[in-house]
């Protein structure tokens, strides 16, 4: 399964400030979420991931926030750079679906200097 | 560790002519590949899910006898887009699966994505 955002909404920060991007996910079954970081003309790199058994985990920088019981994923990017501006995705790994991702559709983060 | 490469970075060719993108694992093995493409300002879409020694598995909508994929290697899948037209211009990515090694979990990496251009 894919997803498709026409209209990619944007998250505008001050360097130095926290981001929290949000992502809401659609299958109750997935117990795996990745977090992926795409700069314009690149593909997806990967941020972090965190397992459905935990609602914490903690990187460089970053944080990733798993809600389960509202479908909620977040990712935290502490003191925000301008390095940092790209397109943020989230993803889902669907089981029913056969194993694979399903990406959310993206958020633009932009690091005002 | 889990780079993802492709080749070209980019190309430019006429309408009618085939083109073949290459995916390779460069440190690890990768029994799955995938397939995207990206049109601007979207998310990415999965077009197909490539095997080492089997057919490839199509999403719905994606043409099989348009977008040949061959995964000849646990290290090297292809995309060649036959016929290739101005609407087939896009950012094609492709991620390879790797068994992670603790937790057990796969985690997908991408390549940095070819671009195609038909006149």
């Amino acid at each position: 399964g894919e997803s498709v955002g026409l209209h990619l909404p944007t998250l505008s920060v001050q360097e130095g400030d926290n981001s929290i991007i949000n992502c809401a996910y659609s299958n109750s079954a997935s117990d795996y979420f990745i977090w992926y970081k795409q700069e314009s003309g690149k593909g997806p790199q990967f941020i972090i991931d965190i397992r459905s058994n935990m609602d914490k985990r903690q990187g460089q920088r970053v944080t990733v926030l798993l809600n389960k019981t509202v479908k909620h994923l977040s990712l935290q990017i502490a003191a925000t750079q301008p390095g940092d501006s790209a397109v943020y995705f989230c993803a889902e790994n669907n089981l029913p679906a056969g194993n694979m991702l399903t990406f959310g559709g993206g958020t633009r983060l932009m690091v005002k200097p | 560790g889990a780079v993802v490469s492709q080749h070209p970075s980019w190309v430019i060719c006429k309408s009618g002519t085939s083109v073949k993108i290459e995916c390779r694992s460069l440190d690890f093995q990768a029994t799955t590949m995938f397939w995207y493409r990206q049109f601007p300002k979207q998310s990415l879409m999965l077009m197909a899910t490539s095997n080492e020694g089997s057919k490839a598995t199509y999403e719905q909508g994606v043409e099989k006898d348009k977008f040949l994929i061959n995964h000849a290697s646990l290290t090297l899948s292809t995309l060649t887009v036959t016929s290739a037209h101005p609407e087939d211009s896009s950012f094609y990515i492709c991620s390879a699966r790797r068994l992670a090694g603790g937790s057990g979990q796969e985690t997908q990496y991408f390549g940095p994505g070819t671009r195609l251009l038909v006149l």
